[in-house]
């Protein structure tokens, strides 16, 4: 079955410092990939996606790269602010499935 | 549009009680499901639906029910209540179209079974 691998966390930055978060994950087919963020006390919230091989996803100064050959999804951002601080899933979904996987989720802190 | 909806925000009920978990959408999207977040478990998925009448059980179905009679509700129901079901639970809804899979969320609705 598929299944989604995060780096483990929590992750603790300072502000302005460069973020990787790895995510790799296992599918039969051919996924869309996810990055989904959630702030306290709310549900989460696509923050970008890639729906073929070599796509690059991106938004709010966050970019993750589709890699099939390498089956990864890294999250990275070169400046991290206070207002990141989030937890951030990786997750994918196989076309016509109607349901995705998602990773343990990473928790970010970022301190000015 | 609202988006996805979810009722009640927090609820608690004592072990045995049953009850239901509340969620709509109005973006006439046809796949809808539930997950679970434990803390360090990530989002675990209980039920989902690809269209009205069509239900299938996730990762962890036992003791939840779904039904789906319309495109816009999907209700979650607790049977028989257990502290095991202690969590957050999130309700989700997404198009059916290549690429498009991106995953719409309630606000959670906060459960705690004594």
């Amino acid at each position: 079955g598929n299944s989604v691998t995060q780096m483990e966390g929590p992750v603790t930055l300072s502000e302005e410092a460069f973020l990787t978060i790895n995510c790799t994950y296992t599918a039969t087919g051919y996924p869309s990939l996810f990055w989904y963020v959630q702030y306290p006390g709310e549900g989460l919230q696509l923050l970008l996606k890639a729906t073929k091989a070599d796509d690059k996803g991106s938004n709010k100064g966050f970019e993750a790269t589709y890699r099939k050959e390498t089956t990864s999804f890294h999250l990275e951002k070169g400046s991290v602010q206070v207002s990141d601080s989030a937890v951030y899933f990786c997750a994918l979904s196989e076309p016509n499935a109607g349901k995705s996987t998602f990773g343990d989720g990473t928790t970010l802190t970022v301190k000015p | 549009n609202a988006g996805v909806t979810q009722t009640p925000k927090f609820q608690v009920l004592k072990t045995g009680q049953s009850m239901t978990l509340q969620c709509a959408q109005d973006m006439n999207h046809e796949y809808m499901s539930w997950y679970r977040q434990d803390p360090g478990m990530g989002l675990r998925l209980i039920h989902y639906s690809v269209g009205a009448g069509i239900t299938d059980q996730g990762e962890v179905p036992n003791g939840y029910n779904v039904s789906r009679s319309t495109t816009e509700d999907f209700p979650l129901r607790l049977l028989s209540a257990a502290p095991s079901q202690t969590s957050v639970y999130f309700c989700a809804s997404s198009r059916r179209m290549t690429g498009q899979e991106t995953q719409y969320f309630g606000p959670g609705t906060r459960l705690l079974v004594l």
